[in-house]
C-alpha cells in the first residue's frame, strides 16, 4: 500500500546551519506531495506542496523537489533559525483517494 | 474569523463517560477529517466525511462515532471513553478529496485525557 518514510529524528542544528529532512514514498499512480509543519501546541500547517514530477515547492526559505525517479521529496533550507524549531511531516495524496502522512521529524535549532 | 476551530482545547474525563469533541470550519469545505496523534504512531485517521450526511471509517474507527448534519460541523463522540483513547485529536478540512492536489487545513487540536 501507500506509505511515506521520513528521516528519523530528532534533528538538532545550530542557527544558520543547512537543513535536510529526507522523505521517500511508495504510491500508485502520480501522488501530490506535501510538507506540513507543526509548532508546539498547534495543528499542522501546510508548508509547501508539489503536484507533479520535477515540480519544486517553496515557502519561507524551505524547498522540496518532487523526484519521481527516486520517489523522494526531501525538505531543505539553507539557513535555519530558532523559530524553525517544530515537527515536520511529509505527506501524499494518491489517486486512490487516500492521504498518507509520515511519522514526523522533530527539528530543534539552537542559538 | 475564517478557519477551523476545535473545542474544547483540553478535556479531562473518566473511563466510561461519553465525550464529544467539536469541530467547526468556515470555508464551506466539502471534506472533513478526524485524526488522533500519539507518540510512536504519527497521525491516524479515525473518520472522514465527503459532504453533509456522508461519513466513512478511517484506520482506527472503533469506539468513535461521527455525524455531519451541516457542512461546517463535524463532531466526534467517544461513546464510552477508555484510557487507550487518551490522545491529541485533530480535525481537518479540505476543499477537495484526498485524491486531489489540495492540502488539508488543521485545527489546533483537543488534548483529551481519560482517567
Amino acid at each position: 500500500g501507500d506509505s511515506v518514510t521520513q528521516m528519523e529524528g530528532p534533528v538538532t542544528l545550530s542557527e544558520e546551519a543547512f537543513l535536510t529532512i529526507n522523505c521517500t514514498y511508495t504510491a500508485t499512480g502520480y501522488p501530490s506531495l506535501f510538507w506540513y509543519v507543526q509548532y508546539p501546541g498547534e495543528g499542522l500547517q501546510l508548508l509547501l506542496k508539489a503536484t507533479k514530477a520535477d515540480d519544486k515547492g517553496s515557502n519561507k526559505g524551505f524547498e522540496a523537489t518532487y523526484r519521481k525517479e527516486t520517489t523522494s521529496f526531501h525538505l531543505e533550507k539553507g539557513s535555519v533559525q530558532v523559530s524553525d524549531s517544530a515537527v515536520y511531516f511529509c505527506a501524499l495524496n494518491t489517486n486512490a483517494g487516500k492521504s498518507t502522512f509520515g511519522d514526523g521529524t522533530t527539528l530543534t535549532v539552537k542559538p | 474569523d475564517a478557519g477551523i476551530t476545535q473545542s474544547p482545547r483540553y478535556k479531562i474525563t473518566e473511563t466510561g463517560r461519553q465525550v464529544t469533541l467539536m469541530c467547526h470550519q468556515t470555508w464551506s469545505h466539502s471534506y472533513m477529517f478526524w485524526y488522533r496523534q500519539d507518540l510512536g504512531h504519527g497521525l491516524r485517521l479515525i473518520y472522514y466525511s465527503a459532504a453533509a450526511d456522508i461519513t466513512d471509517k478511517g484506520e482506527v474507527p472503533d469506539g468513535y462515532v461521527v455525524s455531519r448534519s451541516k457542512t461546517e460541523n463535524f463532531p466526534l463522540t467517544l461513546e464510552s471513553a477508555t484510557r487507550s483513547q487518551t490522545s491529541v485529536y485533530f480535525c481537518a478540512s479540505s476543499s477537495m478529496g484526498p485524491n486531489s492536489n489540495q492540502p488539508q487545513h488543521f485545527g489546533d487540536g483537543t488534548r483529551l485525557s481519560i482517567l
